[in-house]
């Protein structure tokens, strides 16, 4: 079964304590995996988009890289600005034009 | 940039009411779909459409009819509301079908059946 597993549910940070986020997927064949930031009240917002094991993608603190099993969203030295919950979405070949599996999310809460 | 535009924010309906949520976007987006967004839960698919007179059924189809009939606009209609869908609705697009590119978001519908 197609699948795809975020861990930790949610994680507490002090303000610049680096960590990182996982996103574990069971697919057939990955077609691209992202990265998506949401903030209460607010829909997903893109970050990444990772095609290929080894491809590496980084903006500002985070940095995300991809195997072939997993990805992670590592966290540098993190600001309060940063709390949201961070979604991981995996497209797959042999799933219809639409599908995109999504996992549940991690909750991020950055104090200062 | 207006982007993937969703109304309203907030609903509340009785049991048995209808009603269609709008979502409009501007980037001249070939694909755009639905999720609705429960606690617990990932985002699921709803309906999804390639182009204008195409839609689709996705994960969680059933209560919810769309219709596409311009690039633009892609509204979802509750039919008969019910308790479980009680919900947060948000509307997607992205440039075309390819599911390896990423989607652009509304910021949702909050809605509450009772």
């Amino acid at each position: 079964e197609d699948q795809v597993t975020q861990s930790p549910e949610a994680l507490r940070l002090q303000e610049g304590e680096s960590s990182s986020l996982n996103c574990s997927y069971t697919v057939s064949g990955l077609r691209g995996l992202f990265w998506y930031r949401q903030d209460p009240g607010k829909g997903p917002e893109f970050l990444f988009t990772l095609y290929s094991a080894g491809e590496e993608k980084e903006k500002e603190r985070l940095k995300a890289t991809l195997t072939k099993k997993e990805s992670f969203l590592h966290i540098t030295a993190p600001k309060p600005e940063d709390s949201a919950t961070y979604l991981c979405a995996v497209a797959f070949y042999g799933g219809s034009q639409g599908n995109l599996i999504f996992g549940k999310g991690t909750k991020l809460s950055v104090k200062p | 940039n207006a982007g993937v535009t969703q109304t309203p924010k907030f609903q509340v309906l009785k049991t048995g009411q209808s009603m269609t949520l709008q979502c409009a976007q501007d980037m001249n987006h070939e694909y755009m779909s639905w999720y609705r967004q429960d606690p617990g839960m990932g985002l699921r698919l709803i309906h999804y459409s390639v182009g204008a007179g195409i839609t689709d059924q996705g994960e969680v189809p059933n209560g919810y009819n769309v219709s596409r009939s311009t690039t633009e606009d892609f509204p979802l209609r509750l039919l008969s509301a019910a308790p479980s869908q009680t919900s947060v609705y948000f509307c997607a697009s992205r440039m075309t079908g390819l599911s390896n590119q990423p989607q652009h978001f509304g910021d949702g519908t909050r809605l509450s059946i009772l």
